[in-house]
This record gives C-alpha cells, sequence and structure tokens, in this order.
C-alpha cells in the first residue's frame, strides 16, 4: 500500500551526513513528502515535510527533484542518537490516508 | 511535559478478551488518530476523531471501537480480542484534518500481544 520505496537499511558514521533516499515516482501533483522517525520503543517523530522546493529546519534538509518522483533526507551532522527507521510517506491534501512504509533503518556508527 | 500519552505500554492479554487502550493530548489539537503498526512494521491509520466526529474509518473489523469523551481523549476499545490484533498501537494528534499539512504528534505506543 506504501508509496514510497526507501532502502531497508543503511550506515552512517558519526559527524558526517546521512543522506537518505525515497522513490515517490507516482507522487500526484497535491501530494506533499513527509519525513518521520521511529527511534526503538517510541512513536513516530515529525521531521519535516515539503511540497516541490527544498526545506531546512534545525532537524535536517529535504532535497526533492524536480520531477518530483524522488527526494533525499539530509541530517548534517548525524549521532549516535539519530539511529532510528526513517520513513518517507506522501500525503494527498483530498484523501486523508497515510500509510508508513518499511522505512530505512538507519544506524549511526561511533 | 507529555504530548501525547498513553496506557498502558504493555498489554497482555488472551483471545476472547475486551481491552482498552487510552489516549491524551494536551496540545490543544482537534483532531486525533489511532495508528496500528504490524509486525513488518507498517504503520496503517485506523480511525481519526475531529471535534468528537468519527471522519476516517479505514476497513477495520468492527471489533474496534474508538471513544471521545472530549477532544483531549480517544480511547481505543477492542471487543473479542484476537490472535492478529497483536501489534504496536500508537495514538497521535493535529490541529486540523483539513489541511493534510499538519504535523501529527505521535505517543509512545501501546505494544498488544494477544496469546
Amino acid at each position: 500500500d506504501a508509496k514510497t520505496t526507501q532502502p531497508p537499511s543503511m550506515d552512517c558514521a558519526e559527524g558526517r551526513a546521512a543522506n537518505l533516499p525515497c522513490n515517490h515516482s507516482t507522487i500526484s501533483g497535491n501530494e506533499y513528502v513527509y519525513w518521520y522517525r521511529q527511534i526503538h520503543s517510541q512513536g513516530p517523530q515529525y521531521i519535516i515535510h515539503g511540497l516541490k522546493n527544498n526545506e531546512t529546519n534545525e532537524m535536517a534538509s529535504l532535497i526533492i527533484t524536480e520531477d518530483r518522483k524522488s527526494s533525499t533526507l539530509i541530517l548534517p551532522h548525524a549521532t549516535l542518537r539519530d539511529t532510528a527507521v526513517y520513513y518517507c510517506i506522501v500525503i494527498s491534501y483530498n484523501t486523508d490516508k497515510l500509510i508508513f512504509g518499511t522505512g530505512t533503518r538507519l544506524q549511526v556508527f561511533p | 511535559d507529555t504530548a501525547v500519552s498513553q496506557t498502558p505500554k504493555y498489554l497482555v492479554t488472551q483471545m476472547g478478551n475486551d481491552k482498552s487502550i487510552k489516549c491524551e493530548q494536551n496540545l490543544g489539537h482537534d483532531t486525533m488518530y489511532w495508528y496500528k503498526q504490524d509486525s513488518k512494521k507498517f504503520l496503517k491509520i485506523m480511525f481519526s476523531y475531529n471535534n468528537k466526529e468519527l471522519i476516517i474509518n479505514e476497513t477495520v473489523p468492527n471489533r474496534f471501537s474508538p471513544k471521545s469523551p472530549d477532544k483531549a481523549h480517544l480511547n481505543l476499545h477492542i471487543n473479542s480480542l484476537e490472535l492478529g490484533d497483536s501489534a504496536v498501537y500508537f495514538c497521535a494528534s493535529s490541529q486540523e484534518l483539513t489541511t493534510r499539512t499538519d504535523t501529527q504528534y505521535f505517543g509512545p505506543g501501546t505494544r498488544l500481544t494477544v496469546l
């Protein structure tokens, strides 16, 4: 049911940038790209979202390709506490379906 | 301050029992949700309530019934529990339902195990 495709796992060295890709080739014009993460045994945590422009906040940056068929979440300086499963989801303005796929398990190592 | 809280955190019960999971949010949001996360880590929306009105009811069995005494609470009641109900259930809230750009805040989850 998920409309996004993500690699199942990635590793990143502490202090380096973590770049998490997401494919959403069937995204439609009124759908936003959202990123959440889930640290073990906790609820999903909102990170960032965007429509077509690149976005940046205190947690991360979101780069969306011009055709909007893919995006990349960037954690500029990964820490051990960033180890989590990261979910990329698309949310339609008109429908209220919100389905998380299997996400990418990011492991940050010292 | 806990924004979205759920109780209990863990729930182990026998098949056929009836159980409830409670959720409370202190964010002043108008909309609350229940999600089910299965063993494959898929997180799917089950219900949402906006100003005490059921907005979404995904195709979940009618053994599941959300109950909202006020807009700060959305409890999930489950009748005749089955093995397949074992999952982690998350409560969430957002300011509005009408704009999907709204951020949802999640609770810590309740791990339900049906034996």
